[in-house]
C-alpha cells in the first residue's frame, strides 16, 4: 500500500493568513491525487484534482501543486469559511489511501 | 449535482453483519464507479472496496474476506456488508463516486456514523 504521511496535523490560524499543507506518498503516484475539505457532519468536499485542477465552483484561493511523492495545497488568505479539516487521498493504485488529516483552527 | 445518502442501522451488536446502503440521486448509477470509506472516531480514513455499476468490484486486501459489495441498478443503489464485526469497525461510513477506475472521489455522501456495541 501507498502510505501518504501528511503534515502537519493541526495549526491554527487567523484570518488573511497564507495556510500551506503537504502531502508525501511513500512511493511515486505521478499526479494522480486528490485534495478534500471536510466539515462536521458534512459531506466532504473536493478542492483539488489531479494535484494541480481546481474544482469547479471552488474559490481561487485553494491551489495545488506538486508530482511525484510531493504535494502541497495552499489556501492564499484564509476566509472564516475555511476553518475545517483537510486531507489528502492518493488514487495512483488501490487500495486507495488517504493522508491523515490536517485540522486548521482559528488563531 | 448528484447526491449521495447512507442509510441504514446507526448500532449493530458483536459478531453481526453490518448493512449499510448508499442511494444515488440526481444523477445515474450507470458508468461510475462507487465506492465505500470508512472513519473510525478520531482516526484516519480507511478505504473499503469499490463496485462499478455491472457489479465488477476491488477490495482493500485488509477487509476483503469480511467485505461484500453489491450494486442494485434499477434503484440506483449501491450497498455495503461487513461480517463479523467487532468494536473496531466502529466508524462513519461514507459512500463516494469515482468518474473512472483511475479518478479520486468527485462526490461524498455526509456519512453515517455505525456503533458496534452489544
Amino acid at each position: 500500500d501507498i502510505q501518504m504521511t501528511q503534515s502537519p496535523s493541526s495549526l491554527s490560524a487567523s484570518v488573511g493568513d497564507r495556510v500551506t499543507i503537504t502531502c508525501r506518498a511513500s512511493q511515486g503516484i505521478t499526479n494522480d491525487l486528490g485534495w478534500y475539505q471536510q466539515k462536521p457532519g458534512k459531506a466532504p468536499k473536493r478542492l483539488i484534482y489531479a494535484a494541480s485542477s481546481l474544482q469547479s465552483g471552488v474559490p481561487s484561493r485553494f491551489s495545488g501543486s506538486g508530482s511525484g511523492t510531493e504535494f502541497t495545497l495552499t489556501i492564499s488568505s484564509l476566509q472564516p469559511e475555511d476553518f475545517a479539516t483537510y486531507f489528502c487521498l492518493q488514487h495512483n493504485s488501490y487500495p486507495r489511501t488517504f493522508g491523515g488529516g490536517t485540522k486548521v483552527e482559528i488563531k | 449535482q448528484v447526491q449521495l445518502q447512507e442509510s441504514g442501522p446507526g448500532l449493530v451488536k458483536p459478531s453481526e453483519t453490518l448493512s449499510l446502503t448508499c442511494t444515488v440521486s440526481g444523477g445515474s448509477i450507470t458508468n461510475y464507479y462507487w465506492s465505500w470509506i470508512r472513519q473510525p472516531p478520531g482516526k484516519g480514513l480507511e478505504w473499503i472496496g469499490f463496485i462499478y455499476y455491472s457489479g465488477n468490484t476491488i477490495y482493500n486486501p485488509s477487509l476483503e474476506s469480511r467485505v461484500t459489495l453489491s450494486v442494485d441498478t434499477s434503484n440506483n443503489k449501491f450497498s455495503l456488508k461487513f461480517y463479523s464485526v467487532t468494536d473496531t469497525d466502529t466508524a462513519v461510513y461514507y459512500c463516494a463516486r469515482s468518474g473512472s477506475f483511475t479518478g479520486s472521489f468527485d462526490s461524498w455522501g455526509q456519512g453515517i456514523l455505525v456503533t458496534v456495541s452489544s
